[in-house]
């Protein structure tokens, strides 16, 4: 089985500050690795997904997430958060024969001006 | 390209009473999952079809929730008798293949059960 733990529900930032959004995962299989954001009243949007090769993963609006397999961790990056990135992120794995993702709880990013 | 879509938005009904939501994947895709997003929580997998087979069911609570996608295209999610614990968000994906390809989400259908 896996799981997913996003260690903060919520995390406050100023405007133009960098953002670190924590994700560890649990599994014994191999895995895919994906973040995904909800803007408020809107659907999941795919933000990046890690499937193999570089650790290092870039997504859309400027994030980019790193896979560390010793730590079993994929945390979110973004140097400098704007206003517009007030959302809901989601941290989500599959893989070991499992299409359906496995999600987290979610962290809710709040931008203070 | 039109997105995943669902139908109705909103539901509001009493606990016991039946409910049915429909989704529409995107043209071309051959997977389609539903999940349950209870508030507060994240997405939770209920059912996967593969064309208009069953794929994944393990998580549904097959004595009240049934699903199908009878021509492998749009798909149709039931609860009945409805509890007051199914009050959630049921959001529709689709795929255009199996595994690690990218998953497209609709906006959600917003349960509340009375």
């Amino acid at each position: 089985a896996q799981s997913v733990t996003q260690l903060d529900s919520q995390v406050p930032v100023f405007e133009e500050a960098p953002v670190e959004l924590r994700c560890n995962y649990s599994s014994s299989v191999s895995v895919y690795l994906f973040w995904y954001v909800q803007y408020p009243n809107q659907g999941l949007q795919l933000l990046l997904k890690y499937l193999s090769g570089s650790t290092l993963v870039k997504g859309i609006n400027g994030f980019e997430a790193e896979f560390n397999k010793s730590q079993t961790s994929f945390h979110l990056r973004k140097p400098s958060v704007h206003i517009s990135d007030t959302a809901e992120y989601f941290c989500a794995v599959s893989g070991g024969g499992a299409d359906g993702l496995t999600f987290g709880k979610g962290t809710h990013l709040i931008i203070q001006p | 390209e039109a997105g995943v879509a669902q139908s109705p938005r909103y539901k509001i009904i009493e606990k016991r009473q039946s409910v049915a939501f429909w989704c529409n994947p995107i043209s071309g895709h051959a997977t389609l999952y539903w999940y349950q997003q209870i508030l507060g929580q994240g997405p939770k997998l209920l059912i996967q079809f593969q064309n208009n087979g069953v794929v994944d069911d393990s998580q549904l609570p097959k004595d009240r929730f049934s699903a199908e996608r009878l021509k492998g295209v749009d798909s149709t999610l039931k609860i009945q008798p409805a509890k007051l614990e199914d009050s959630a968000v049921y959001l529709c994906a689709s795929s255009q293949g199996r595994g690690h390809e990218t998953q497209y989400f609709g906006p959600g259908t917003r349960l509340l059960v009375l």
